[in-house]
């Protein structure tokens, strides 16, 4: 069965900083990845998706993710951090006829 | 605007209580989820429907039940035999009929479910 696991359940970076919160994924076949964001009290956003294009993909508020088959990894950066990016991010893979999501991974930025 | 709507925000229920929670969509999507959402667990699929009059269970669906009974509409009971149910559960869609899921999920903003 597919599953992702997001490493550390919690990270904090000072603003400006490099944000890299990390993802494995476990696929049998070529999987479909996905980040999600999730703002306090509110459902999930999907912020970029790999549908096996290219390896790098680019997201929404200056995200992006870098699928790397050797590794078996999802990473997701941003080069220089805001304050408004503090939330919880989700990985997610495909999985027959559903998405199966990681534990998730709290960003706080501090100023 | 399209977009899921969910209700109510906020439920306070008793235990041994059953309790329904509401969820429309206007976005014409024929997949729609329940997830249920658990601090440091991410989310778990509880049921899904990829077609009107039908739907599957997830992965926790004990002590949960669904209906149907048109495309717009999803609503999720969560029972009296849900033995931990104070939760965040969270409704999403996605375009046709979900598989393969190339496409993208579409979110509620949630309902928070407290069992007193």
């Amino acid at each position: 069965a597919q599953s992702v696991t997001q490493l550390g359940s919690h990270v904090s970076v000072s603003e400006g900083a490099l944000v890299l919160l990390r993802c494995n994924y476990s696929s049998s076949v070529p999987p479909y990845l996905f980040w999600y964001v999730q703002y306090p009290n509110q459902g999930l956003q999907l912020l970029l998706k790999y549908t096996s294009a290219a390896t790098l993909v680019k997201g929404i508020n200056g995200f992006e993710a870098e699928f790397k088959k050797s590794e078996t990894s999802f990473h997701l950066t941003k080069p220089s951090a805001h304050m408004s990016d503090a939330a919880e991010y989700f990985c997610a893979v495909t999985s027959p006829q559903k998405l199966v999501f990681g534990q998730g991974t709290r960003l706080t930025i501090n100023p | 605007d399209g977009g899921i709507t969910q209700s109510p925000k906020y439920l306070f229920r008793k235990e041994g209580q059953n309790v329904t929670l509401s969820c429309e969509q206007n976005l014409n999507h024929d997949a729609m989820y329940w997830y249920r959402q658990d601090p440091g667990q991410g989310l778990r699929l509880i049921y899904y429907s990829q077609i009107v009059n039908d739907f599957q269970k997830g992965d926790i669906a004990e002590g949960y039940s669904v209906s149907r009974e048109k495309k717009e509409s999803f609503p999720l009971t969560v029972t009296s035999a849900q033995k931990n149910p104070t939760a965040f559960y969270l409704c999403a869609s996605t375009m046709g009929d979900g598989l393969g899921l190339t496409g993208e999920l579409f979110f509620g903003e949630g309902s928070r479910l407290t069992v007193l």
